[in-house]
């Protein structure tokens, strides 16, 4: 099965830029989506087609991916930003999440 | 709008069965794929599988000897039955949507709220 990783929690000072990783093999070769989650929430798409935001989502949300790793990137992080955020990508068989990392703004 | 609903509680080697309604003033819904994606603690966001109106569902493998997605197109609503569960199929399932299939890259944009399960004797 294919796997993606992400570290399971990530802390950032508000107003400062928020990095998480999503690692996977030849990630780079496949597109990716992101979603935010807060607590009791559904998920909601903040990228997808590795860089691109959705409607109404704010532009401090930024996307790469390239070679085994993608990223999230929010800049100017805020303290609504606090969630957990899931990669995912299709593997060519199955649509697959990635573990999940907690972002805490301190 | 997705509105889902289920049974709430079953016991081990019951058959499951969750419905979802699309509320939407158009027909849109027959241009799009709809999705069944659960999350339980232990495994985290899982795809079930997907369907197009008027098409053959598409199956997550590892889940597809248990699973049948179903629609009424009329009534636009998407269904789920998953066979023969256990505590493993515990979880919160979602509906959501997609606009494409597979490597497309564009994601699930709309998610319902989702509706707990829990498999228990």
């Amino acid at each position: 099965s294919y796997d993606l990783t992400q570290p399971p929690s990530v802390s950032v000072s508000p107003g400062q830029t928020a990095t998480i990783t999503c690692s996977g093999d030849t990630l780079g070769s496949k597109y990716v989506s992101w979603y935010q989650q807060k607590p009791g929430q559904s998920p909601v798409l903040v990228i997808f087609l590795d860089t691109k935001r959705p409607s109404g989502i704010p532009e401090r949300f930024s996307g790469s991916n390239s070679a085994i790793t993608a990223t999230l990137t929010i800049s100017g992080t805020q303290a609504l930003d606090e969630a957990d955020y899931f990669c995912q990508a299709w593997d060519g068989r199955t649509y697959v999440f990635g573990t999940g990392t907690k972002l805490t703004v301190l | 709008h997705l509105q889902e609903s289920g049974p709430g509680l079953l016991k081990p080697s019951e058959t499951l069965s969750v419905t979802c309604i699309v509320s939407d003033d158009s027909s849109s819904h027959i241009n799009y794929y709809w999705a069944w994606i659960r999350q339980s603690p232990g495994k985290g966001l899982e795809w079930i599988g997907s369907l197009y109106f008027g098409e053959s569902p598409r199956y997550n493998p590892s889940l597809k000897s248990r699973v049948t997605l179903s629609e009424v197109t009329s009534k636009k609503q998407i269904s789920l039955r998953m066979t023969s569960v256990t505590a493993s199929d515990t979880g919160v399932y979602y509906c959501a949507r997609h606009p494409s299939f597979g490597a497309t890259g564009e994601g699930f944009d709309y998610w319902g709220q989702g509706t707990h399960v829990s498999v228990s004797s």
